[in-house]
């Protein structure tokens, strides 16, 4: 069990490109959330998915953002046409639901995404 | 909508003391989960700390405790034993039943730890 893997952990861009990043979750975890987090703030949930399924999005999830998560593994969080705004650390957290009500997120580093 | 207010930016303490991080939230939900993370220098965010709203005992986890009031909804986290390693932000979280995990976070606490 090696975590929750990001990719990449650092992005620097410049306004009106496009970027994507990588979330490994911990192997079998069923369920895998996207979370945004900028200077002096704490994370904001962004959206999740549950195995293949993106089960909610956030208002904060503009028409620029997609998020997939293919056979439900892996997940990928794009942004199109970035925004200086956009720059941002995103989170990936992963989770095991098995019918239990106690919940427990597995957090990886981030990803920094810089827009110049 | 559900906030969490966290009024202290910046803590210190000294090594071997005992430090409280204080948290207050709002929230129209009865049951709820409140939770403290923490988050160092390599930002990954780890659980210090869960309580379910509905257990009147306060949780503890080795050397970290919390003393949670519902009819005042605050929630604050004691950090016995202070050791280095504790230094990091320190953020509260709220959710509430049956929303999965889409945590409402504060704005976080800076930890120093000083010898």
């Amino acid at each position: 069990d090696t975590g929750v893997s990001q990719n990449p952990r650092h992005k620097i861009t410049k306004r009106g490109q496009n970027v994507t990043f990588r979330c490994d979750p911990i192997s079998e975890h069923n369920r895998l959330y996207w979370y945004r987090q900028t200077l002096g703030q704490g994370p904001e949930f962004l959206t999740y998915f549950q195995n293949e399924a993106q089960l909610e999005k956030s208002r904060l999830l503009s028409d620029r953002f997609s998020a997939e998560r293919p056979k439900g593994s892996f997940s990928t969080l794009e942004i199109q046409r970035t925004e200086q705004g956009d720059s941002a650390m995103y989170l990936c957290a992963s989770s095991l639901i098995s019918g239990a009500t106690n919940e427990k997120l597995f957090f990886g580093s981030g990803t920094q995404l810089s827009v110049l | 909508a559900q906030t969490v207010t966290q009024s202290q930016p910046e803590m210190s303490v000294q090594e071997a003391e005992t430090v409280t991080l204080s948290c207050t939230y709002d929230t129209s939900e009865s049951d709820y989960y409140l939770f403290w993370y923490k988050q160092p220098p390599s930002r990954q965010m780890i659980l210090v700390i869960r309580q379910e709203a509905y257990k009147q005992q306060n949780a503890t986890e080795n050397r970290f405790s919390v003393n949670f009031q519902k009819a005042a909804k605050s929630f604050s986290l004691k950090i016995s034993d202070s050791q280095l390693g504790d230094a990091a932000m320190y953020f509260c979280a709220y959710r509430a039943t049956g929303t999965a995990s889409k945590l409402t976070f504060g704005t976080g606490t800076r930890l120093q730890v000083t010898l």
